[in-house]
């Protein structure tokens, strides 16, 4: 198994320019979530999602957008990226319904710079 | 609504002496509780999570915590650090039977282990 991948391991934008963070995951996970890490800031939600066709909004959601098509995928797309953007993104999966408890799995991030 | 407090942003240790990374929490209800280590440049990796049942948890690499509902802790500790145990930890938080509702994670404590 591969695990969580996400794709590109870095990325510089200009402020305006419009990208897609790629998510995948071959453990059959039902539920996958995105995170941003700033300094300071720990981990913090911007989307995730409960099954295909599901998704939902986390604590930073504005600028960004999400869709689950596949189990499997979960990409995040920056709409119009702004210098506040700049973080290491983090992709999660884990299987199951939240009530059992299981531990999500993280990908190794996305660190973006917007100029 | 469920919260994460790491009090302490760094925590320094000698090698071969005990650390303690410190977690309090607050949820209605039970909470389902983990531990994340995330060396540099690398994505979180689940340590332990305490789910039901006893109170003291085992984990990868000798690290244990314990979970106290009265003083809603669920300290870190480990008898011996290692200088290779130097990384940023993440206490999280899930309420028990809570559905697919996402982790809530703490801002994470640097420990260093100095030799």
């Amino acid at each position: 198994n591969a695990g969580v991948t996400q794709t590109p391991k870095f990325q510089v934008l200009k402020t305006g320019q419009s990208m897609t963070l790629q998510c995948a995951q071959d453990m059959n996970h039902e539920y996958m979530s995105w995170y941003r890490q700033d300094p300071g800031m720990g981990l913090r939600l911007i989307h995730y999602s409960v099954g295909a066709g599901i998704t939902d909004q986390g604590e930073v959601p504005n600028g960004y957008n999400v869709s689950r098509s596949t189990t499997e995928d979960f990409p995040l797309r920056l709409l119009s990226a702004a210098p506040s953007q700049t973080s290491v993104y983090f992709c999660a999966s884990s299987s199951g319904q939240g009530s059992v408890g299981n531990e999500q799995f993280f990908g190794p991030g996305t660190r973006l710079t917007v100029l | 609504a469920q919260s994460v407090a790491q009090p302490e942003d760094q925590v320094n240790v000698a090698e071969g002496n005990p650390l303690t990374v410190k977690c309090t929490y607050s949820v209605s209800g039970n909470p389902y509780l983990f531990w994340y280590v995330q060396y540099p440049n690398r994505g979180l990796q689940f340590l332990l999570k305490y789910i039901t049942g006893d109170n003291l948890v085992k984990g990868s690499y000798g690290f244990e915590a314990e979970f106290n509902k009265s003083q809603t802790s669920f300290h870190l500790k480990k008898p011996s650090a290692l200088v290779s145990d130097s990384a940023l930890y993440f206490c999280a938080v899930r309420r028990f039977g809570a559905g697919n509702t996402p982790l809530v994670f703490g801002k994470g404590t640097r420990l260093s282990v100095i030799a």
